[in-house]
């Protein structure tokens, strides 16, 4: 079984503020796949980044930027210079890479952005 | 291309009622699963489908809960003398690989009374 813990319910900055949203995973399965998610005020989920458990690689995509490390099961997401339209309600998820599971998500952190 | 489409949106249904919420996965689309949100909680796995196939079904709560997808494409998931904590966001998302990124549709957010 796998499970993912984001153990940060509710995160407030002010605009132009870096936040980081903590994601921490378990799983006994040597190939597994990591996501972000972020769910807007609308309701739909929208796909942020995928990563697989052999690729540690940081990635930068604009004003995000995911901090995978293995040795800490963790899996980071850092939004340099927020902007109001960030604020959104960010999942992390997992799935293992054999078998018909579907992801596995956490609780959810809630991002507000003040202006 | 359109995405992932649910209906109905919304849903009220008295408690003993049976439901039916539908699922149309982006055309061609091999994998569509099935997801549980409750209020303030993350998603919850229901089951998964690979063309007909329901390959998991481990996820649905009880056996009040039923999903088919008869033709590999549409997707209907029923549930049967509907209780009050049924209610929720049940979300379909669908995927050409199981292990890729997923796209979910809109929900359909069922208040049972």
């Amino acid at each position: 079984a796998q499970k993912v813990t984001q153990a940060q319910t509710e995160i407030s900055v002010v605009e132009k503020e870096d936040v980081t949203l903590d994601c921490v995973y378990e799983t006994r399965d040597t190939t597994y796949y990591l996501f972000w998610y972020k769910q807007p005020p609308s309701g739909e989920l929208v796909f942020l980044i995928r990563r697989n458990s052999f690729d540690e690689q940081n990635e930068i995509s604009g004003r995000y930027s995911w901090n995978f490390q293995k040795s800490t099961s963790s899996f980071n997401f850092t939004i340099t210079a927020s902007q109001v339209v960030d604020s959104a309600v960010y999942f992390c998820a997992l799935i293992p890479g054999g078998g018909a599971d579907g992801l596995t998500f956490g609780k959810g952190t809630h991002l507000i952005i003040q202006p | 291309g359109a995405g992932v489409s649910q209906s109905p949106r919304y849903k009220v249904a008295k408690r003993g009622q049976d439901v039916a919420l539908r699922c149309d996965p982006i055309s061609g689309h091999v994998s569509l699963f099935w997801y549980q949100q409750a209020l303030g909680q993350g998603p919850e796995f229901l089951t998964y489908f690979q063309n007909e196939a329901q390959l998991d079904k481990s996820g649905l709560p009880s056996d009040r809960f039923f999903a088919e997808r008869p033709e590999g494409s549409v997707s209907t998931l029923k549930i049967q003398r509907t209780q009050q904590e049924d209610s929720a966001v049940y979300l379909c998302a669908s995927t050409d690989y199981p292990r890729d990124e997923q796209f979910f549709g809109p929900g359909t957010r069922l208040t049972v009374l």
